[in-house]
């Protein structure tokens, strides 16, 4: 069975940074671009970043690209996300979700999630 | 703002069709996935690529594509249909990933 267990989310202050992690069972983590979604409190999902299998290549949406970075670890079965400068805007619930396949776009499992708050 | 519309909300009775439409540039929906979100919970992939649906799925939810839309279909709606529905694809031509802004589907 596929799990996903996100952790490391925090209050912080604007400006400050923060390093979350996912925790990836139940699947070849090593084979699948993993993804970082984002909720704000009340609002939609935002995609947030997305790391490739294979080639290690990374894709940011513009809110984030310069401040966020994503990497993972195949050997322990880990995703970050790294995260700097952070504003307010940032505030919401961070998914780790898996790509479905190397062909289909689709995030087809997703974790918990895990809240990060930024303070002014 | 978002690349693709969807209505803030739909209303249908039990049983009936329930019809989320995602809206956005013919050349761009190509592969357009919809996922469900209950109160409170991670989403949950229900539909991809259009048509496809995920193993645990029911049949009730499907997907139709015309012109420059996309649409969720849910036949046969129950109470625990009750959701955010949300579309998404990726982008070419952002060299992204987006999300609709969302439909809640409220069951009367």
């Amino acid at each position: 069975e596929v799990h996903l267990l996100e952790s490391g989310g925090a209050v912080v202050q604007s400006g400050g940074s923060l390093n979350i992690s996912c925790e990836a069972s139940g699947f070849d983590f090593g084979s699948y671009a993993m993804n970082w979604v984002r909720q704000a409190p009340g609002k939609g999902l935002e995609w947030v970043a997305g790391l490739r299998s294979r080639d290690y290549w990374t894709d940011y949406a513009d809110s984030v690209k310069g401040r966020f970075s994503v990497s993972r670890d195949n050997s322990k079965r880990l995703l970050f996300l790294y995260m700097k400068n952070l504003t307010v805007d940032d505030t919401g619930l961070y998914y780790c979700v898996k790509k479905f396949s190397l062909e289909v776009d689709a995030f087809d499992f997703w974790g918990r999630g895990t809240q990060v708050t930024v303070s002014s | 703002s978002h690349v693709l519309t969807q209505p803030p909300s739909v209303s249908v009775a039990p049983g009936q069709t329930a019809k989320i439409s995602c809206g956005g540039s013919a050349t761009e929906l190509i592969s357009v996935h919809w996922y469900q979100q209950k109160s409170g919970q991670a989403p949950v992939l229900v539909v991809y690529d259009n048509f496809g649906r995920p193993s645990g799925i029911p049949e009730r939810f499907s997907g139709s594509t015309s012109a420059n839309t996309t649409t969720l279909l849910i036949s046969g709606v129950e109470a625990g249909d009750e959701a955010d529905y949300y579309c998404h694809m990726w982008s070419n031509p952002l060299q992204q990933y987006v999300f609709g802004s969302g439909t809640k589907v409220t069951v009367l």
